[in-house]
């Protein structure tokens, strides 16, 4: 079974500019969540999609956004970006069981995010 | 909201030798999830091992082991015969019954020949 797969894997930007990051989830798998990771900052989350709605936020400006389609395939994309947005961008998928389910977030291997 | 704290930034174990690394958690919820995960310099996190806060029996992956305290909070993790492998970033994870993870800051592991 292929594993979660982000595109692209690096990305420079200048800021000011917008960007969008795609994400398909293993085959089964119909929530999807993203994560900013920076150094000594460990992971934020951003918000997660489960059947095409977000059902999760995080605390992050409204110029982050996402969606998901009908595959379960996710984007995220952000606008106006700042300095500060330059980070590695996760993506997870799980196999949702409900709320009393163990099922683990399985990750890709991130979008590495350059803001100059 | 639930927090997790993982308080050792920095680790290191010789080759061969146990090193544990400590992970806490506040959350007013009786039912959860905790795992570990791994993300070596290759960027991709991956899990270690997880478990369920109603059982009492801890967790145990081959080398890897933990100690669950749930009246503690505390959910640490034990690796045995550290292999160089193993060097990693080390992410303590926590599932509530929303379905939301919450991660700590990391444990960076280096591994001694």
């Amino acid at each position: 079974k292929a594993g979660v797969t982000q595109t692209p894997r690096y990305l420079i930007k200048t800021r000011g500019q917008q960007v969008t990051l795609s994400c398909s989830p293993i085959s089964g798998h119909r929530s999807v969540s993203w994560y900013q990771q920076t150094p000594g900052q460990g992971l934020q989350f951003l918000f997660e999609y489960f059947s095409e709605t977000q059902r999760n936020k995080g605390n992050f400006p409204g110029r982050f956004s996402g969606r998901q389609f009908s595959n379960s395939r996710s984007e995220m994309n952000v606008s106006t970006l700042e300095l500060g947005d330059s980070a590695l961008y996760l993506c997870a998928s799980s196999l949702d069981q409900g709320s009393r389910g163990n099922s683990p977030l399985h990750f890709g291997n991130g979008t590495r995010l350059t803001v100059t | 909201a639930q927090t997790v704290t993982q308080s050792q930034p920095e680790m290191s174990v010789q080759e061969a030798e146990t090193v544990t690394l400590s992970c806490t958690y506040d959350t007013s919820e009786s039912d959860y999830y905790l795992f570990w995960y791994k993300q070596p310099p290759s960027r991709q996190m991956i899990l270690v091992i997880r478990q369920e806060a109603y059982k009492q029996q801890n967790a145990t992956e081959n080398r890897f082991s933990v100690n669950f305290q749930k009246a503690a909070k505390s959910f640490s993790l034990k690796i045995s015969d550290s292999q160089l492998g193993d060097a990693a970033m080390y992410f303590c994870a926590y599932k509530s019954l929303g379905n939301q993870f919450y991660f700590g800051t990391g444990t960076s592991l280096t591994v001694i020949p």
